[in-house]
């Protein structure tokens, strides 16, 4: 079983900063198989990022991913208000899901 | 637009069942395979099953393994979660979530049900 850990816990930045989060994955596989989501308090997931860099419909573009084997990015490039939430990796294959931990991204 | 719509948490004591419920629209249901996800209280997103899209297959996370069933009924458009000998480490947000036709990931998420266990 693949484990994901995600660093940093919590992220402090302030508005217009570039916000870098990392997903470290316990052993190496295909890039195709890693997705970004973020959450706010109280709402669902909503997915930003899947196989690795590709952004989902209606994400804007400072959103990015990147990466590949056992060390995967998610960047936004500048942070607006609405940005501030949980994100979580996951790693997809048939018949096995895993999340990360989550990162924490709050305003400084 | 995709809609997914959870039903059916509550307050259960430990040893009790509960059955969730998930009713999609928006999209042709029998086409899409379907997962539930839970979290827990403060904490992170842990998958815990999924069925293909005719129901001919399923997967479970060891945790649930024996005591969750997850079906559907593509004719009425909805996702179940039958829970059975529910402990107080069940308690979560049980999310239905929608996995990708292009691929594993999940493109479209519910709102989510609570689902309390406790005496």
């Amino acid at each position: 079983e693949i484990v994901l850990t995600q660093s940093p816990g919590t992220l402090s930045l302030s508005p217009g900063e570039r916000a870098t989060l990392s997903c470290r994955a316990s052993q190496t596989f295909s890039s195709s198989y890693l997705a970004w989501y973020q959450q706010k308090p109280g709402q669902a997931p909503r997915l930003l990022i899947y196989d690795a860099s590709s952004r989902a419909t209606g994400i804007p573009d400072r959103f990015s991913g990147s990466g590949s084997g056992t060390d995967f990015t998610l960047t936004i490039s500048r942070l607006e208000p609405e940005d501030f939430a949980v994100y979580y990796c996951q790693h997809y294959v048939t018949s096995l899901w895993t999340f990360g931990q989550g990162t924490k991204v709050e305003i400084k | 637009e995709v809609q997914l719509v959870e039903s059916g948490g509550g307050l259960v004591q430990p040893g009790g069942s509960l059955r969730l419920s998930c009713t999609a629209s928006g999209f042709t249901f029998s086409s899409y395979w379907m997962h539930w996800v839970r979290q827990a209280p403060g904490k992170g997103l842990v998958w815990v099953s999924r069925i293909n899209s005719d129901e001919s297959s399923t997967h479970y996370a060891d945790s649930v393994k024996g005591r969750f069933t997850i079906s559907r009924d593509n004719a009425k458009n909805t996702l179940y979660l039958q829970m059975n000998s529910l402990r107080a480490e069940d308690t979560a947000v049980y999310y239905c979530a929608r996995r990708s036709g292009a691929g594993g990931f999940f493109d479209w998420w519910g709102r989510g049900t609570l689902v309390t266990v406790s005496s």
